[in-house]
């Protein structure tokens, strides 16, 4: 049993390359979100996609795009990468239903120099 | 706007000891409350969440949580920690309605002596 499971695990970039964190979850959840984890500031969402078609901006999309390409995966996009952009990145699912939890994956390590 | 505030970065307790971590949000309304757990280099697992009702709820691993709405905290306990116990925990509030969005603290760092 899966549950959440994100590609690559560990990535190192230069500064201005692209790049698509994989994200894709086995439960059936209708909602999906991507996190960045900086030190001292615990999670916070880039975008989140309540429903299949359907993507929203959180509390810091710029830099960032998101592609829901169907129920199961949740893709996010760098264009071009920058050194603010180094940080530990979540994919995370959820039943839509806002008093449910959220399963999260284990994270991919992005440092860009 | 809600936000949620953990007063402790770092603690560290001797094995077998009792632990609090401190949780306040702020909320115009009772929020959703969840308590989650991530060992490193791991994702977050969920401990226990409170949605209504009795305002002391169990969790995984031993945890405990109670809800104070007067005080607008949500403090996790434990009455005797292990040392796999040490990991980083982090306080959520999710908004009531809508779409199931959470906002987190950031994060205690809990360190065990043994």
């Amino acid at each position: 049993n899966a549950g959440v499971t994100q590609t690559p695990k560990f990535q190192v970039l230069k500064t201005g390359q692209s790049m698509t964190l994989q994200c894709a979850q086995d439960m059936n959840h209708n909602s999906m979100y991507w996190y960045r984890q900086d030190p001292g500031m615990g999670l916070r969402l880039i975008y989140y996609s309540a429903s299949e078609g359907t993507t929203d901006k959180g509390e810091v999309p710029n830099g960032y795009n998101v592609s829901r390409l169907n129920k199961r995966e949740f893709s996010l996009r760098l264009e071009s990468a920058a050194p603010s952009q180094t940080s530990v990145y979540f994919c995370a699912s959820s039943e839509l239903r806002s008093n449910q939890p959220q399963h999260f994956g284990d994270g991919t390590r992005l440092s860009i120099l | 706007a809600q936000s949620v505030t953990q007063p402790d970065i770092h603690i560290t307790v001797s094995e077998g000891a009792s632990l609090e971590l401190r949780c306040n949000y702020s909320y115009g309304a009772t929020p959703y409350l969840f308590w989650y757990v991530q060992s490193p280099g791991q994702g977050l697992q969920l401990l226990l969440k409170y949605f209504s009702g009795d305002t002391l709820v169990q969790g995984i691993k031993g945890f405990e949580a109670e809800f104070k709405r007067s005080q607008s905290s949500f403090n996790l306990r434990k009455p005797s920690v292990h040392w796999s116990d040490a990991a980083e925990y982090f306080c959520a509030v999710g908004a009531r309605g809508g779409y199931n969005k959470l906002i987190f603290g950031a994060g205690t760092r809990l360190a065990v002596h043994p």
